[in-house]
């Protein structure tokens, strides 16, 4: 069946090291991709989105990666600081009429921040 | 006050019992669902509604079902709670899909359940 899943469950960095934390997804008429985060204690955050057509998108210190023809979503964060731990989830929204968007969520990546 | 409130945030419970968890928002969306969470299998649909009127299984429905009292208010029930139903249980809010397909959930903070 159609899933989204990450490479690596756990991540741990050095304090001001750049993070990269990966997603695969399976589903090629996914139009929609989101990652989330998620602390200890708290419901997931929205962090930042990429369509489709879009192959590249920068927030505030967090770039996303899309890149279809491997169906590979990146999450890079910029100078990661302790703030930054915390549970990573991306998912893909399917497409309009699908699953009436309907977020599908990745089994998360656990990101360390050693300061 | 958040966004959308939880609860109850922990809850212990026995096999047998019937089990409720609210959740409640301010946030004037129209869609809302229920998503379960196990260690190392993210985060599962349970039930979801695009208003008060509709209700709709997701990926996981078996053992559970939902209400939705109002636009801002919708919960989940376990009408006879068993141990691998123990997990944390997240509440989520949208407004839907915009033009460009994106759909944005909002999450409460989470109902722990653990099931003796």
């Amino acid at each position: 069946g159609e899933s989204v899943g990450l490479h690596l469950p756990t991540l741990s960095v050095q304090e001001g090291d750049n993070s990269i934390i990966n997603c695969a997804y399976s589903n090629s008429a996914s139009d929609y991709f989101i990652w989330y985060k998620q602390e200890s204690g708290k419901g997931p955050q929205f962090i930042i989105d990429i369509r489709s057509n879009m192959d590249k998108r920068q927030g505030q210190r967090v770039t996303v990666l899309l890149n279809k023809t491997v169906k590979h979503l990146s999450l890079q964060i910029a100078a990661t600081q302790p703030g930054d731990s915390a549970v990573y989830f991306c998912a893909e929204n399917m497409e309009y009429g699908g699953s009436q968007g309907n977020l599908i969520f990745g089994k998360g990546t656990k990101l360390s921040v050693k300061p | 006050d958040a966004d959308v409130t939880q609860t109850p945030r922990n809850r212990i419970t026995k096999t047998g019992k019937r089990i409720m968890l609210e959740c409640s928002q301010t946030k004037g969306h129209d869609r809302m669902y229920w998503y379960r969470q196990d260690p190392g299998l993210g985060l599962r649909l349970i039930y979801y509604s695009f208003d008060v009127k509709d209700i709709n299984k997701g990926e996981i429905s078996d053992g559970y079902s939902v209400s939705r009292q109002a636009q801002a208010k919708f919960s989940l029930s376990l009408e006879s709670a068993i141990p691998n139903q123990t997990a944390l249980y997240f509440c989520a809010t949208s407004d839907g899909q915009d033009y460009s397909g994106a759909n944005v959930l909002t999450f409460g903070a989470g109902s722990r359940l653990t099931v003796l």
